[in-house]
């Protein structure tokens, strides 16, 4: 079955960039979505489209694609931006993926 | 305001069936593609299931393909997932979650989720 693959953690400093990447195969036929989850709270959707962002959406977070890599940056990393982020796409059934997961710690 | 609110959660012992509720509000239901998303204490985030906005198409993951059935009721606003068989590993909190429209247009992903209902399995 379709996998994505995520690093299980990155860590950086305040004010620092962040990126965040995600592999799978059908990604350069398939768009990715980037979410962020807080403990004990629902995913927030940042990225959707491979690189566009919803309305209310800091700017600091963007998104890139590159063959089989999607990458999520954020820019300038504030505390409140730690929490665990999730990117997901779909294969061409109409089914959905999500990668496993990137805890992003602030120093 | 846009609001998800899960329902009918619960401890059930393995082999048992549970019926699952989400009640919508604060935007056209009917235009929207829904999803069932589960997340294992501890664990990552984990698709089960999609149905298209009119409720003609229905999408599994291959882990509850054949025991679970999602559905819909627009004119409820309202969103299903019938849980049968279930095991222990199905064990989690379930989110529903609506497609990301904007503009008239829809893109796939999720902007909305509810709060999430706990789901536990074991005798």
């Amino acid at each position: 079955s379709y996998e994505l693959t995520q690093p299980p953690s990155v860590s950086v400093s305040p004010g620092q960039t962040a990126r965040i990447t995600c592999s799978g195969d059908a990604l350069p036929k398939q768009y990715a979505y980037w979410y962020q989850q807080k403990p004990g709270q629902a995913p927030v959707l940042l990225i959707y489209k491979d690189s566009e962002r919803p309305s209310g959406i800091p700017e600091r977070f963007s998104g890139s694609s590159s063959g089989t890599t999607v990458t999520l940056t954020i820019s300038g990393v504030q505390a409140e931006d730690e929490a665990d982020y999730y990117c997901q796409s779909a294969d061409s059934s109409g089914t959905w993926v999500f990668g496993g997961g990137t805890k992003l710690t602030v120093l | 305001e846009v609001q998800l609110v899960e329902s009918g959660g619960g401890l059930v012992q393995p082999g048992g069936s549970l019926r699952l509720s989400c009640a919508a509000s604060g935007f056209t239901f009917s235009r929207h593609e829904m999803n069932w998303v589960r997340q294992a204490p501890g664990k990552g985030l984990e698709w089960v299931s999609s149905i298209n906005s009119g409720g003609s198409a229905m999408y599994y993951a291959d882990s509850v393909k054949g025991r679970f059935t999602i559905s819909r009721d627009n004119a409820k606003n309202s969103l299903y997932l019938q849980m049968n068989s279930l095991r222990a590993e199905d064990a989690a909190v379930y989110y529903c979650a609506r497609e990301y429209c904007s503009g008239g247009s829809c893109y796939g992903g999720s902007d909305y989720w509810g709060q999430g209902t706990l789901v536990t399995v074991s005798s």
